[in-house]
This record gives structure tokens, sequence and C-alpha cells, in this order.
């Protein structure tokens, strides 16, 4: 079983619109959780960092929030520009990781029709 | 400032054979990583570099990958020989030193697509 599952695996919705992804992980303790996004033929990009204490992080119009009591994480995307088409990976990096290692969940594909 | 610069962007070789990627970090970033992305799934890291020195290579499949860092600048990966299930995009990523309690950015190339027939 993966340590970071993150549903939908496929998301398509009209320009203008809301959505929330969600992201369920196992990696306990964890230093910090990260939402990237990764357009077509790209490198992944940050969007947002979040420290075990924080409840949620903003970037313009993505919003994360973190709940580490039931270990979920979610991204919302407000007013949806067709630019936000991509894939969002949901990253968590384990405390006991001295190396900076960092864990990927699948990602969920948001595909952003006019 | 300029980006981690990866290249070739594409590359179609046959199994069997050998190819070799190769990564420029941002400059004065000392941590240099090799992530593997199969379609449809997240980034796996293969190998972590600190400046000249092999940090995490537990997930390198060592009997056909290899990978140096020259001067703990750019670095290179090699596949020999590939087989069909390499075929994946191959990330260079790098990062500053962490620093004691705070989370540290990680920052992508663009990636090299492979391909094996």
């Amino acid at each position: 079983k993966n340590q970071v599952e993150q549903s939908p695996q496929s998301l398509i919705i009209l320009e203008g619109k809301n959505c929330t992804l969600q992201c369920n992980y196992t990696v306990s303790p964890f230093s910090n959780l990260r939402w990237y996004k990764q357009d077509t033929g790209r490198g992944p990009v940050s969007l947002t960092i979040m420290t075990f204490s924080e409840n949620t992080k903003s970037n313009g119009r993505y919003t994360a929030t973190l709940d580490a009591d039931t270990k979920q994480s979610s991204l919302h995307i407000t007013a949806s520009q067709l630019s936000d088409s991509a894939s969002y990976i949901c990253v968590v990096s384990p405390a006991s990781s001295n190396t900076g290692k960092l864990i990927f969940g699948q990602g969920t594909t948001l595909q952003v029709k006019p | 400032e300029a980006g981690v610069a990866q290249s070739p962007r594409y590359k179609i070789i046959e199994k069997r054979q050998s190819v070799a990627f190769w990564c420029n970090p941002i400059s004065g970033h000392a941590t240099l990583y090799w992530y593997q992305q199969i379609l449809g799934q997240g980034p796996k890291l293969l190998i972590q570099f600190q400046n000249n020195g092999v940090v995490d290579d537990s997930q390198l499949p060592k009997d056909r990958f290899s990978a140096e860092r020259l001067k703990g600048v750019d670095s290179t990966l090699k596949i020999q020989p590939a087989k069909l299930e390499d075929s994946a995009v191959y990330l260079c990523a790098s990062s500053l030193v962490r620093r004691a309690g705070g989370p540290y950015e990680q920052y992508f190339g663009p990636g090299t697509r492979l391909t094996v027939t």
C-alpha cells in the first residue's frame, strides 16, 4: 500500500468552477507536507509547503489544508483557469529522514474545460 | 536565476542499448536528486547526492543503473543495458543543504522522456 494516496485519480471541471483534491497519508511522524503542480512535459513545481504544526497555507487561488490527526490534506482550487490543467502531486517528508527524502503520491490529473 | 537543466529532453533506444542523461543543477545547490517517473505515477527517488557524495541510493537498480556527480556540480545518470520497463521520465532536482528545523525546496528540471522499444 502506498504511503501517500490521492483521490480522485482524475477530474474534469469547467473553467471558473472550484475543486478540491484529496490526499491521505500514513507517513508518521512527518516534518512537512507539500503540494506540487506538474504541467505536461515539465518537472513538478511547488505550490505549498506545510509543516506538521500548520493547518492551512495559501498561494493565490490555491489553498492547502492539513489535518494531522486524521492524516489528511486537501488542495482547493478557486475559480479554475484553463492553465490549471495539470497533475497535482501530494508529497510528504518523513521526520525520520535526515536526508530530506520525499514520498510522492501518484497525483491527480485535473482537466479544466472552457 | 537559471533553473535545473537537463538533456536530452527525449530519447528513444532499443532494449539492451545504453543511454546517459545529463543534469546541471541550480548554481550553489549542494544536493542533487535523480527521480524516475513512470506514466501515471509520482516520482520515485533513484539517487541523492550531497556535493560529491551519495546520500541515498537504496532504490537505484545498481545492476544496470549508475550515476556520478562530477566536482559536486553536474551529474550523469546511465542505464546499461536498458529494459522495456525503464521507459519513463527521468527528473533531476536540486536543493540547498537542509537548514535545521526548516523545510527546504527542491527545484525540478523538465525531465528526459526515455522510450525503450
